[in-house]
């Protein structure tokens, strides 16, 4: 199975802040890399999508990048609302796996 | 507008099965894989498997297969996934999602609590 390696696993952050997290792949996998909010209690939300897509209704402080095997979701200029758990997923190779996670969680 | 209807949360024994919906509106069902995903520990998630509903296709992740079977109604436009052999393990929450255009849309979740 393809490994998403996800960094960090959590992170402490403050309003206004540029925040990166990223998934690293075990294998290629193109561009199939979506990202995804999760806010407690709720369906994770699809963010960004094929690797570097905005998804519909995002905000456009969210991108995404790639350098190699090495998927990355910022957000610039951190809101309030931005404050929930991450999620990195490949759908390019059965099975479709996705990383750990990543918690945002204010200072 | 597209919504995927999940059905309610799942009291069940150990040994027991567990079957939920997943109702699809606002789209034509039959042209979309749904996928399932589990949530466990609120946090980690897992791929179950997919299902194409126009022939009834599935593909599985290894660890679920035995496990989970997916099922489609088409008159409906509901999928189903059954869970056999219920163990602590397999106490989670239970995603639908619309896998063939990326995962865009996802189901509310149900959960399933597993003890006697």
């Amino acid at each position: 199975d393809i490994q998403m390696t996800q960094s960090p696993s959590s992170m402490s952050v403050s309003l206004g802040d540029t925040v990166t997290i990223t998934c690293r792949a075990s294998q290629d996998v193109g561009i199939y890399v979506n990202w995804f909010q999760q806010k407690p209690g709720k369906s994770p939300r699809r963010m960004i999508y094929r690797a570097t897509n905005l998804a519909d209704g995002v905000p456009s402080r969210f991108s995404g990048s790639r350098s190699g095997s090495d998927y990355s979701l910022t957000i610039s200029s951190l809101e309030s609302e931005d404050v929930a758990d991450y999620h990195c997923l490949q759908y390019d190779e059965y099975p479709y796996t996705f990383g750990a996670g990543t918690k945002l969680e204010l200072k | 507008q597209v919504k995927l209807l999940q059905s309610g949360a799942a009291l069940v024994k150990p040994g027991a099965s567990v079957k939920m919906s997943c109702k699809a509106s606002g789209y034509t069902f039959t042209d979309y894989w749904v996928s399932w995903v589990k949530q466990s520990h609120g946090k980690s998630l897992e791929w179950i498997g997919e299902i194409y509903p126009n022939s009834g296709a599935t593909n599985f992740n290894e660890k679920f297969k035995g496990k989970a079977t997916l099922t489609v109604d088409k008159s409906t436009s509901t999928a189903y996934m059954e869970l056999s052999r219920l163990t602590s393990e397999d106490s989670a929450i239970y995603y639908c999602t619309r896998s063939g255009t990326g995962f865009d849309y996802w189901g509310q979740g149900v959960m399933v609590t597993v003890s006697s």
